[in-house]
């Protein structure tokens, strides 16, 4: 069974600032998923990720296969990034194995 | 609009009084499963399905049955409830019948009460 660490599992930061969330798992896997919550409950994906990187307008997410890490980069964060950010990872066919999280808020 | 649409959002129940979840999904999708969320826990997953007909065990499926017999309905079903599946519920769906090989849509979550 992968075990998927998330880190940190809190940050706070001022807005403007790059944020960092990393994420690592345990066994070898063929893709990764960010996903953001805001609070009010409702999960958006953000990336899928087998290798490489990816970038969507401020968020850039990247993998290491090799060294079964991804980072999950916001830049010039805002209050509306202000979420958990979650790490899931798919090894075999027996579904997805999610990390607990990390709660981001950046502060005007 | 593409989306995956839970029902109810909120349900306050009692021990023992059978509910059930549903689940539906406009993209023709081939993947839906179910999660709970949990403080401390995160996401765990209970159920999913790779196809009509095919549904298999997530990692924590007890006092939970499902049952896909129409592609886009994947209804959760608590026989029996007890207070310790008062959780938050997603369902999500995928276009990939793989397990997390494709992007993941999910609903507005299901927040349950058993008391």
């Amino acid at each position: 069974k992968n075990e998927v660490e998330q880190s940190p599992q809190n940050l706070t930061a001022q807005e403007g600032e790059f944020i960092t969330i990393n994420c690592s798992y345990s066994v070898g896997i063929s893709a990764l998923h960010w996903l953001q919550q805001h609070p009010g409950g409702g999960i958006v994906s953000l990336f899928m990720l087998s290798s490489g990187k990816k970038k969507h307008g401020r968020l850039i997410a990247t993998i290491n296969i090799q060294e079964k890490h991804s980072s999950l980069h916001i830049t010039a964060s805002h209050p509306r990034d202000s979420a958990v950010y979650i790490c899931a990872v798919r090894g075999g066919a027996d579904g997805l194995t999610f990390g607990k999280g990390t709660h981001l808020i950046i502060q005007p | 609009e593409a989306q995956v649409t839970q029902n109810p959002r909120y349900l306050i129940t009692v021990t023992g009084k059978k509910l059930t979840v549903t689940c539906s999904q406009n993209m023709n999708h081939e993947y839906m499963s179910w999660y709970r969320q949990d403080p401390g826990l995160g996401l765990r997953q209970i159920y999913y399905s790779m196809n009509v007909e095919v549904t298999d065990k997530g990692d924590v499926p007890e006092g939970y049955k499902v049952s896909r017999k129409e592609k886009r309905n994947f209804p959760l079903i608590l026989e029996s409830p007890s207070p310790n599946q008062t959780s938050l519920y997603f369902c999500a769906s995928s276009l990939s019948r793989l397990a997390g090989a494709g992007e993941l849509f999910f609903g507005e979550g299901s927040r349950l009460t058993v008391l």
